[in-house]
């Protein structure tokens, strides 16, 4: 079955750096583009990345562009999203996220994992 | 900007049915929508697909007691049969080829 598994998380004091890691199986990761989505405390779902099937394209949200990589080894199953330059508004459990490939260029995610929390703290 | 609008809260009783909404902004109508449902502590699971002519497609293994539909801008997620693991937060997404994926703002959804 498909299975994501996030991990990195922790408390990390502001401007310090962070690197998330989700581990998949159950589907042809290679054959998938995949993001990272945030949820700050007590609060809604916020879209952070987007990663194509081979990685040559990415995309960031506002928020977080010129401060977070994601970045993909297809080899290894594993998706990452490098948090640099960290700020305590970047608190949140993180999550990865499978997108359906179907005929559309852009879809929905089918499958979530079950996130890893981020706290910058000082 | 493609805005997606939820209530911020629901409510119903035990066995009952309730009837979620997201609304489109302006000039966003044809749009699909996807339901997501997230229980307390627990990471997102995808619900259903929801296109515009009101057609759903249902994520793997989501028990027939969840629909949707729709009607112009909004798109709907009913939930029959209520049970006490529907409670949960309820959030809808949609996509676009011009802007990033957006998410409505989540209805908690309380079962009585």
């Amino acid at each position: 079955q498909v299975q994501l598994v996030e991990s990195g998380g922790g408390v990390v004091q502001p401007g310090r750096s962070l690197r998330l890691s989700c581990a998949v199986s159950g589907f042809t990761f290679s054959s998938y583009d995949m993001h990272w989505v945030r949820q700050a405390p007590g609060k809604g779902l916020e879209w952070v990345a987007v990663v194509t099937y081979d990685g040559s394209k990415k995309s960031y949200a506002d928020s977080v562009k010129g401060r977070f990589t994601i970045s993909r080894d297809n080899y290894k199953n594993m998706l990452y999203l490098q948090l640099n330059s960290l700020r305590p508004e970047d608190t949140a459990m993180y999550y990865c996220a499978r997108e359906y490939s179907g005929t559309h260029p852009r879809d929905f995610f089918d499958y979530w994992g079950q996130g890893t929390l981020v706290t910058v703290s000082s | 900007q493609l805005v997606l609008t939820q209530s911020p809260s629901a409510s119903a009783s035990l066995g009952a049915s309730v009837k979620l909404t997201c609304s489109l902004s302006s000039g966003h109508s044809a749009y699909a929508i996807a339901w997501h449902q997230q229980q307390p502590e627990k990471g997102p699971r995808f619900l259903m697909k929801v296109r515009s002519d009101g057609s759903h497609d249902k994520g793997d293994g989501i028990p027939d007691r969840f629909s949707g539909s729709s009607s112009g801008a909004e798109r709907y997620l009913t939930i029959s049969s209520l049970q006490p693991e529907d409670e949960a937060d309820y959030y809808c997404q949609t996509w676009g080829a011009d802007f990033p994926w957006v998410f409505g703002g989540g209805t908690k959804l309380t079962v009585l």
